[in-house]
């Protein structure tokens, strides 16, 4: 039973393409989250989710829109994908807002290669 | 923005050797945690930290919240090649009563000595 699954693992696209990556826990968190690692393995929180709602919005490109369909799932969708856009992205997902008292569980990642 | 210094960014392990590393922060965190990464894998949560001073353990490794809560350590005892990975701290702060995002170090990156 996987807690936070993210698909695809991995995503090769080229540049001004759209692409998708979906995320989705089983834990019944209510707080989800994206976070972008580069390179020099830097984690960066991108987007948080709870109950719906966006409570954080970092600032990230509007090309990038988290979309919650509901408690469970929080997709990302990126429009006119660029060079820098390649990196791993990791959903997250917590119990309530203070997250952390109970760790952040994360997914195995999404590797987007932008060419 | 908030940073996490965490030292050393990389270091070399032989079997059964002791390590220690560390994160330090210019502001105050009322939450630290410490994570691993494996290759291809998302980060695992190892130790969470929630008082200044607090010390705690999970199995061969040992962090602690320091007491300005500006800063934690991680060690690990008698190392194993399995402990091979990326570890990272992470804080979190309290802004009158809601909890802010995790902030993460950069890592310090774990091989085997060759």
């Amino acid at each position: 039973d996987t807690a936070v699954s993210q698909t695809p693992k991995y995503l090769v696209t080229q540049m001004g393409n759209d692409k998708s990556i979906k995320c989705e826990q089983n834990l019944g968190h209510d707080t989800m989250y994206w976070y972008k690692q580069d390179s020099k393995k830097f984690l960066k929180i991108m987007f948080s989710y709870n109950n719906k709602e966006l409570i954080i919005n970092e600032t990230v490109p509007n090309r990038f829109s988290p979309k919650s369909p509901d408690k469970a799932h929080l997709n990302l969708h990126i429009n006119s994908l660029e060079l820098g856009d390649s990196a791993v992205y990791f959903c997250a997902s917590s119990r309530s807002l203070q997250g952390a008292n109970y760790g952040y569980t994360f997914g195995s990642g999404t590797r987007l290669t932008v060419v | 923005g908030q940073q996490l210094n965490q030292s050393p960014q990389s270091m070399f392990i032989q079997e059964g050797e002791d390590v220690s590393m560390n994160c330090t922060s210019s502001s105050i965190f009322n939450t630290w945690l410490w994570y691993k990464q494996d290759p291809g894998e998302g980060p695992v949560l190892l130790i969470a930290l929630y008082k200044a001073g607090e010390l705690t353990s999970n199995g061969r490794l040992t962090a602690q919240f320091g007491i300005t809560r500006k800063d934690s350590f991680l060690n690990i005892s008698a190392s194993i090649p399995s402990d091979v990975g990326i570890y990272f701290c992470a804080g979190q702060r309290d802004y009158g009563g809601s909890q802010g995002n995790l902030i993460f170090g950069k890592g310090t990156k774990l091989s085997v000595k060759p």
